[in-house]
């Protein structure tokens, strides 16, 4: 089984100011990581993934993570947020292999204020 | 937009009633995942279903059924309401061939208020 823990529940940023959104990991096996936006009433958007390859990975409107497999992280960076950033951010992973389902973390409330 | 289409958007039933959600993959996707978003329980997943057949199953509960017709659309049967069971309901729909998994993309959902 897999469990995804984010650290903070609210995180409130300035604009313009760079973002760290943590999330860590565990399981049993190999895991595919997301990111995923959920503005208010709507669905959830996928922001980037990280399957294989380089540990750092880009993914939509500017954002960015890193894997880090010792530490079993997956943070969601961003060098410079702005207003249209306030949503919802949940980390999510999904077992190497024949199962698809997304375990989520909590989710994260991004704020960003002017 | 996502492409995946649920309905209704909102529902709001009373305790001990049965009702239907209905989801519509995008054009060519196979797979519709089920998940339910709930202020206590956050976002969980039901079930999985892949051209027609079950493929696995998370925390739903036995009152929970769905099925996934030949024309790929998917409905979530939802009875003897609690009002817990009051949440945001997601469809999501991948194309899910072998060896990797592909974007999960969501509806917008259905959100279930039970009084």
């Amino acid at each position: 089984a897999q469990s995804v823990t984010q650290l903070d529940s609210q995180v409130p940023v300035f604009e313009e100011a760079p973002v760290e959104l943590r999330c860590n990991y565990s399981s049993s096996v190999s895991v595919y990581l997301f990111w995923y936006v959920q503005y208010p009433n709507q669905g959830l958007q996928l922001l980037l993934k990280y399957l294989s390859g380089s540990t750092l990975v880009k993914g939509i409107n500017g954002f960015e993570a890193e894997f880090n497999k010792s530490q079993t992280s997956f943070h969601l960076r961003k060098p410079s947020v702005h207003i249209s950033d306030t949503a919802e951010y949940f980390c999510a992973v999904t077992p190497r292999g024949s199962a698809r389902q997304l375990t989520f973390g909590s989710g994260t409330q991004l704020t960003v204020l002017p | 937009d996502s492409g995946v289409t649920q309905t209704p958007k909102h529902l709001i039933t009373a305790t001990g009633q049965r009702v239907t959600l209905r989801c519509s993959p995008r054009s060519g996707d196979l797979s519709v995942y089920w998940y339910q978003q709930s202020l206590d329980q956050g976002l969980q997943f039901l079930i999985h279903y892949y051209n027609g057949e079950e493929r696995a199953k998370g925390n739903i509960l036995e009152r929970f059924s769905a099925q996934q017709f030949p024309d790929l659309h998917s409905e979530l049967n939802l009875s003897s309401l609690e009002l817990g069971d009051s949440a945001l309901y997601f469809c999501a729909s991948s194309v899910d061939l072998l060896a990797v998994p592909y974007e999960q993309y969501f509806g917008p959902g259905t959100r279930l208020t039970v009084t």
